[in-house]
C-alpha cells in the first residue's frame, strides 16, 4: 500500500496554463505539506496544513494554491504556469507539524 | 537565507568504509534533526533523527552525531555498502512552535564504490 500518493508524475504543459496536483496520504496523519525541488536540487517548503488548515504558507506566489479537502489529501492548483515553475513537487505528511514526514513519489512539472 | 546547509555536495568512498556527511544549521530554535535519503525517481524517506536532548543516535549501519554548541550535525555510514548510493538531506524542525516544520538542506550525493 502506497502511504503518500501524488499524481499525476509527470506533468508537461504550455506556459499560461492552469494545473493541479494531487496528494493522497493513508498514514492518518494530521499535518501534510508541500515542497518544490528546484533545479539545484534544493528542497522548499511551500505549504503546511494540519487537520485541513494552513499553518504554513512560505513566500510562494498565489497563483499556487492549495487545497485540503480532509485531512488525508492536500492538493496543489498552479494557476498562469509560468516557465520557473518548472520543477519537481513533493507532497508529504507528518503525524504532527514538524516531526518525521513521509514524501511522496514526486510530480515532475515541465512547463513549455 | 539557508538556515541549514550541506556544504559538501557529493562524497564518493569505497564499499566497506566510513561515510560521514556533514550539516550545520544556524537557527538556535532547532531542536529536532533528521537526515532522509532519496534516491532517483522517488521521494525522501527518514533515515534517523535525533533529539536536542540527544548528541548521538544509533540505528544499525547509521549514527547521528549532534553539536549544539557548534550547530552542527554529521552522519556516519559504517559499513558503507553501494545501495547506500544516494542523496542526503539534512533537515531541521523546531517542534516546540506549533506550526513547525522542517527546514532542509540541499543534499549531499553520496557515491559508494563497489
Amino acid at each position: 500500500d502506497t502511504a503518500v500518493s501524488q499524481t499525476p508524475k509527470y506533468l508537461v504543459t504550455q506556459m499560461g496554463n492552469d494545473k493541479s496536483i494531487k496528494c493522497e496520504q493513508n498514514l492518518g496523519h494530521d499535518t501534510m505539506y508541500w515542497y518544490k525541488q528546484d533545479s539545484k536540487k534544493f528542497l522548499k517548503i511551500m505549504f503546511s496544513y494540519n487537520n485541513k488548515e494552513l499553518i504554513i504558507n512560505e513566500t510562494v506566489p498565489n497563483r499556487f494554491s492549495p487545497k485540503s479537502p480532509d485531512k488525508a489529501h492536500l492538493n496543489l492548483h498552479i494557476n498562469s504556469l509560468e516557465l520557473g515553475d518548472s520543477a519537481v513537487y513533493f507532497c508529504a505528511s507528518s503525524l504532527k507539524g514538524g516531526e518525521t514526514q513521509y514524501f511522496g513519489p514526486g510530480t515532475r512539472l515541465l512547463v513549455l | 537565507d539557508q538556515q541549514v546547509k550541506q556544504n559538501s555536495p557529493s562524497l564518493s568512498v569505497q564499499e566497506g568504509r566510513i561515510s560521514i556527511l556533514n550539516c550545520d544549521y544556524t537557527n538556535s530554535m532547532f531542536d529536532y534533526f533528521l537526515w532522509y535519503k532519496k534516491y532517483p525517481a522517488e521521494g525522501p524517506t527518514f533515515l534517523i533523527s535525533i533529539s536536542s536532548i540527544k548528541d548521538k543516535n544509533e540505528d544499525g549501519r547509521f549514527t547521528v552525531f549532534l553539536n549544539k554548541s557548534a550547530k552542527h550535525l554529521s552522519l556516519h555510514i559504517v559499513p558503507s555498502q553501494p545501495g547506500d548510493s544516494a542523496v542526503y538531506f539534512c533537515a531541521a524542525s523546531a517542534t516546540r512552535v506549533h506550526a513547525g516544520k522542517s527546514t532542509f538542506g540541499d543534499g549531499t550525493t553520496l557515491t559508494v564504490k563497489p
